[in-house]
């Protein structure tokens, strides 16, 4: 069955220093998702991307975050300056079309320190 | 704005026993999508169920149901014949049947701890 793919799966950077999250989407879908999941908690939208453009954003996802989709296959997550409140699960997810139900990739534990 | 609740932090079951977990949802929309989705201790999310709002016959997926009373903005979640493997955090989740960006709205979830 396809998955997405998720890389690192747990990654520790110090306060300020910039990370890049991977995630290699389901080869035919269309829409592209990050999702945050700080522990304990529930399950946040960050961002959609479709037609190689953010769709939508929330507030969360504010001028340290950026999106990249630059070669067709990848689709990354950039925190330019990370704070200890970035620690958290980050999800990659793809769509093949809306209403279909996402496949999750297995998440980033991101640990700042 | 959209809202999903889910009322129980916690439950239990017996093995092989039936339990039916909670959601409800604010929206004012006719046209949506309701899904249930799995979180293990791995921490992978899992799509269990998922229902469209347009159909009034409630979704099924093997030990999985769902009753689904979109007056009531109720979607509930049955798991039959309850295993081991089916421990995990399970979050309810809406999206709009219109939008154009499929954007998820998660629930605080419920953590199900299924008893030997």
């Amino acid at each position: 069955e396809p998955e997405v793919t998720q890389t690192p799966s747990h990654q520790v950077t110090q306060m300020g220093q910039e990370v890049i999250l991977r995630c290699v989407p389901i080869s035919n879908h269309l829409y592209f998702y990050w999702y945050r999941q700080i522990l304990g908690q529930k399950v946040e939208f960050l961002v959609s991307f479709y037609n190689n453009e953010i769709s939508e954003k929330s507030e969360i996802f504010d001028d340290q975050f950026s999106v990249e989709r630059p070669d067709g296959s990848n689709f990354t997550l950039k925190i330019r300056s990370t704070k200890l409140e970035d620690s958290a699960m980050y999800f990659c997810a793809s769509s093949a079309r809306q209403g279909g139900g996402y496949t999750f990739g297995s998440g980033t534990r991101l640990t700042v320190v | 704005a959209q809202t999903v609740t889910q009322s129980q932090p916690e439950m239990s079951v017996q093995e092989a026993e039936t339990v039916t977990l909670s959601c409800t949802y604010d929206t004012s929309e006719s046209n949506y999508y309701l899904f249930w989705y799995k979180q293990p201790p791995s921490r992978q999310m899992i799509l269990v169920i998922r229902q469209e709002a347009y159909k009034q016959q409630n979704a099924t997926e093997n030990r999985f149901s769902v009753n689904f009373q979109k007056a009531a903005k109720s979607f509930s979640l049955k798991i039959s014949d309850s295993q081991l493997g089916d421990t995990a955090m399970y979050f309810c989740a809406f999206q709009h049947g219109s939008s154009n960006t499929g954007k998820l709205i998660f629930g605080q979830g419920t953590t199900l701890q299924v008893k030997p």
